[in-house]
């Protein structure tokens, strides 16, 4: 079945420095979406990425899918304290609705 | 709008016991979904349904399991003669119903099986 692998599994960084989490999937995806996770609380979805190559910026989070669709990442330039959680990719099962979760990268921001 | 919301927020029960998780997903969101998450861990699917049928029951561990959304609206988790390893936080998310898109995910049930 489709596997979704996230690297690296922690990631701690100074406040300020930049911040990069992969993704890659076994499968080709139709989609691609990133959720975050604040510690204790539930996912918040953050995007959804459809077309090959797409790129999608929000503020300081850049989103890339890859050409072939089987990767993507998440990169946050200048990171701040409040971007501290766990970030997960989860690519579209093949019912087409429920969603195939990595295993997430664990950001902390130290200021 | 209120969104997703779970009850209970804490289970506490004893290996063989009988647990159920209940959902109520956000007002008009036609699909449903149950995933586990364990610590350190990414949600892992459970079951989706589509309205009133679970269109995708794939992710159900084993017989254990069941799950039901009798009106198409709230949905309960079942979970028959538990075991310590079904101890996890039980997520519900809804979405409008549309392949892919946003999933909005309830704050969840942190079920400890002793």
């Amino acid at each position: 079945g489709q596997q979704v692998m996230q690297i690296p599994q922690y990631q701690h960084v100074q406040e300020g420095e930049d911040f990069t989490t992969y993704c890659n999937s076994s499968t080709t995806l139709s989609n691609i979406q990133w959720y975050k996770q604040r510690p204790g609380g539930h996912p918040v979805f953050l995007i959804q990425l459809v077309k090959s190559g797409e790129v999608k910026k929000q503020k300081r989070l850049t989103f890339q899918f890859g050409e072939a669709k089987k990767n993507s990442s998440l990169h946050i330039t200048a990171t701040q304290t409040t971007d501290v959680g766990t970030y997960f990719c989860a690519g579209i099962r093949g019912s087409g609705y429920a969603l195939n979760f990595g295993k997430g990268t664990s950001l902390l921001v130290t200021p | 709008g209120a969104g997703v919301s779970q009850t209970p927020s804490n289970k506490v029960t004893e290996k063989g016991k009988y647990v159920e998780l209940r959902c109520d997903p956000i007002s008009g969101h036609t699909a449903l979904y149950w995933y586990r998450q364990s610590l350190g861990q990414g949600p892992e699917f459970l079951i989706y349904f589509q309205g009133t049928g679970a269109a995708d029951d794939s992710g159900l561990p084993n017989d254990r399991f069941f799950a039901v959304r009798p009106e198409g609206s709230v949905s309960t988790l079942k979970i028959q003669r538990t075991e310590r390893g079904d101890s996890a936080v039980y997520l519900c998310a809804s979405s409008p119903g549309l392949a892919g898109g946003e999933q909005f995910f309830g704050p969840g049930t942190r079920l400890t099986v002793l």
